[in-house]
């Protein structure tokens, strides 16, 4: 049982290139997310998705991009990485999104720490 | 608009101490879910907790204790008989009915010294 996997787990790149973290989930969890974690600023909301074809900023979404063409797969691109984006970055998602009647916890992926020079 | 304030950044304690986090949220809707994350120094996160905004009953779970308060939107969490193996980050969270964020406090670092 897999869980949230997220791919690479470490990466380093040079200002202004891309790239994407994948992130992908096999419990049929409708309801996916970015994090990134910076010292002493807790856990930011990137980007959510609800489902398959919907996506939704968070509260730092500037210099991200997010897709979700499948239930499974949610995956962040950096198009112009810069020295700011350094931080580890972490998918989690959930069997439904938030609504009343229901709401679950968020099931995290390892993380993938990422540094820009 | 959503809050979590989480006003200790660290907290040091010799092992078997008792130690409470504290966590207070902010939030106009009536039904809304709170959560307790534990991030060990590997890194992972872990789910500890959930509690709506309907059951204000108190939790305890072995040496984990949770006490939620509508009347001062408190969401504290007490560890009894503190473990070195307790040592952590630990995140309180919130999402309301309809919003689709869960939105984190910035952490509380526990230090459990033998």
């Amino acid at each position: 049982n897999a869980g949230v996997t997220q791919t690479p787990k470490f990466q380093v790149l040079k200002t202004g290139q891309s790239m994407t973290l994948q992130c992908a989930q096999d419990m049929n969890h409708e309801y996916m997310s970015w994090y990134r974690q910076d010292p002493g600023m807790g856990l930011r909301l990137i980007h959510y998705s609800v489902g398959a074809g919907i996506t939704d900023q968070g509260e730092v979404p500037n210099g991200y991009n997010v897709s979700r063409s499948t239930t499974e797969d949610f995956p962040l691109r950096l198009l112009s990485a810069a020295p700011s984006q350094t931080s580890v970055y972490f998918c989690a998602s959930s069997y439904n999104p938030p609504r009343a009647g229901y709401t679950g916890e968020l099931f995290f992926g390892e993380g993938s720490r990422l540094t820009v020079l | 608009a959503q809050k979590v304030t989480q006003a200790q950044t660290e907290i040091s304690v010799v092992e078997k101490e008792d130690v409470t986090l504290d966590c207070v949220y902010e939030t106009r809707d009536t039904t809304y879910y709170l959560f307790w994350y534990k991030q060990p120094p590997s890194g992972e996160l872990v789910f500890l907790i959930r509690r709506n905004s309907f059951d204000e009953q108190n939790e305890i779970s072995g040496r984990y204790s949770w006490n939620f308060q509508k009347s001062t939107s408190s969401f504290n969490f007490t560890i009894t008989a503190s473990q070195v193996v307790d040592s952590a980050v630990y995140f309180c969270a919130l999402t309301t009915s309809g919003t689709y964020k869960y939105i984190f406090g910035t952490g509380t670092r526990l230090k459990v010294l033998a």
